[in-house]
């Protein structure tokens, strides 16, 4: 089974611009998490979504969204960017069903805003 | 709010020694808890799990975790540590039925010859 798979890998934005990062989820797995890794606020959870709907949503400002396709890939939008942005972008998948399953988490996404 | 702290945020060992990581949360009610390893420039990947049950856990790579419901902690537990187990290993919690996950601000692991 193949891993879930993040584009681009790299990423080098200008404040004020704005990004979109993806995620493929594990063949059969419905929901898809992100989370921000930065070295000084550690691993935040952004959101999650399941079955095209946004289930659960972490402290972030609105300029965060994303969203889910029908075959469960997700996409994360970040609008006018900020030197803060910059941080690993993981995103993870699982299951999603009523108990809590294990997370697959991808390679993440580096994103460097300038 | 729940809330995760891992007091050490750097830990050398020597390769064959012993190792544990500590991992205390605080939460209402007993949460799920996780531990995940990750390696430089990768994503994270999941050693062990308590959900219920057996309170000292079995993971992969050699590593065990026992979780201590009146000390909230779930500490990982290892023998003997080899040096591909050097990475940064973070601890979480997640509420029960829901997938948002708390981390801890992790451990960094060095090992020495």
């Amino acid at each position: 089974k193949a891993g879930v798979t993040q584009t681009p890998r790299y990423l080098i934005k200008t404040r004020g611009q704005q990004v979109t990062l993806s995620c493929s989820p594990i063949s059969g797995h419905r929901s898809v998490s992100w989370y921000q890794q930065t070295p000084g606020q550690g691993l935040q959870f952004l959101f999650e979504y399941f079955s095209e709907t946004q289930r659960n949503k972490g402290n972030f400002p609105g300029r965060f969204s994303g969203r889910q396709f029908s075959n469960s890939r997700s996409e994360m939008n970040v609008s006018t960017l900020e030197l803060g942005d910059s941080a690993l972008y993981l995103c993870a998948s699982s299951s999603g069903g009523t108990l809590n399953n294990e997370q697959f988490f991808g390679p993440g996404t580096r994103l460097t805003v300038l | 709010a729940q809330s995760v702290t891992q007091p050490d945020i750097h830990i050398t060992v020597s390769e064959g020694a012993s190792l544990e990581l500590r991992c205390n949360y605080s939460y209402g009610a007993t949460p799920y808890l996780f531990w995940y390893v990750q390696s430089p420039g990768q994503g994270l990947q999941l050693l062990l799990k308590y959900f219920s049950g057996d309170t000292l856990v079995q993971g992969i790579k050699g590593f065990e975790a026992e979780f201590k419901r009146s000390q909230s902690s779930f500490n990982l537990r290892k023998p003997s540590v080899h040096w591909s187990d050097a990475a940064e290993y973070f601890c979480a919690v997640a509420p029960r039925g829901n997938e948002k996950l708390t981390f801890g601000t992790g451990t960094r692991l060095t090992i020495i010859p």
